[in-house]
């Protein structure tokens, strides 16, 4: 199984910051990633797949980015609503496979 | 609008047989791929595996051996069974729908029914 690692496990952050969330696959996975957002008792809700592409109706301050490896999402502009764990996914193989999870909290 | 609404037991003892059923609506059933993940403490989000309107699966290999998953199109629901249960399938269970044309990205899911397993 490809295993999928991301980093901070956990971040702080002030309203109006740049927040950058990374996730590295343990082999080439292309561009076959996607990002996850989930509020606490939620389900994951998507947010980017193909890793940049945002799917309908996700704000534009969320991007995704990377290829191969190691990829990326970042909120430019970090609003209250954005407080969530934040899973990536990858489907380059089966069995599909998700990151740990990042928690991103209010500063 | 598409939504997925998801059913099934509850409380399991160990080696009894988990059972779940998702329940598909605002959308046509055919065309699309319908997963199942988990997600616990211990293992995070697991995908168990898929089914198709006509009954194509794919599972998970390190689940293959206990997990059955079907659908019922004449009432747009697949179902999941998971065999001999232990307490290492104690988990939160989703009902999923892939993304058309875009395997495997997971575009609705269900509200999420979590299944304790103790003795």
């Amino acid at each position: 199984d490809i295993q999928m690692t991301q980093s901070p496990s956990s971040l702080s952050a002030s309203v109006g910051d740049r927040v950058t969330i990374t996730c590295q696959a343990s082999q080439d996975i292309s561009h076959y990633l996607s990002w996850y957002k989930q509020r606490p008792g939620k389900a994951p809700n998507l947010l980017i797949y193909d890793a940049s592409i945002l799917e309908a109706g996700v704000p534009s301050r969320f991007s995704g980015r990377g290829s191969g490896t190691n990829f990326t999402v970042i909120i430019s502009s970090l609003q209250p609503e954005d407080i969530a764990t934040y899973y990536c996914q990858q489907y380059d193989n089966l069995p599909v496979t998700f990151g740990g999870g990042t928690k991103v909290e209010i500063k | 609008q598409v939504q997925l609404q998801q059913w099934g037991a509850g409380l399991l003892r160990p080696s009894e047989t988990l059972s779940l059923t998702c329940g598909v609506s605002g959308v046509s059933f055919s065309g699309y791929y319908w997963s199942w993940i988990r997600q616990s403490p211990g293992k995070g989000l697991e995908w168990i595996g898929e089914v198709n309107h006509s009954g194509s699966t794919e599972y998970n290999p390190s689940l293959k051996s206990r997990v059955s998953i079907s659908v019922d199109t004449s009432n747009n629901t697949f179902s999941l069974k998971l065999s001999s249960v232990t307490a290492a399938d104690t988990a939160v269970y989703y009902c999923t729908r892939q993304r058309f044309g875009t395997s495997w990205v997971f575009d609705f899911w269900g509200q999420g029914t979590l299944v304790p397993v103790s003795s």
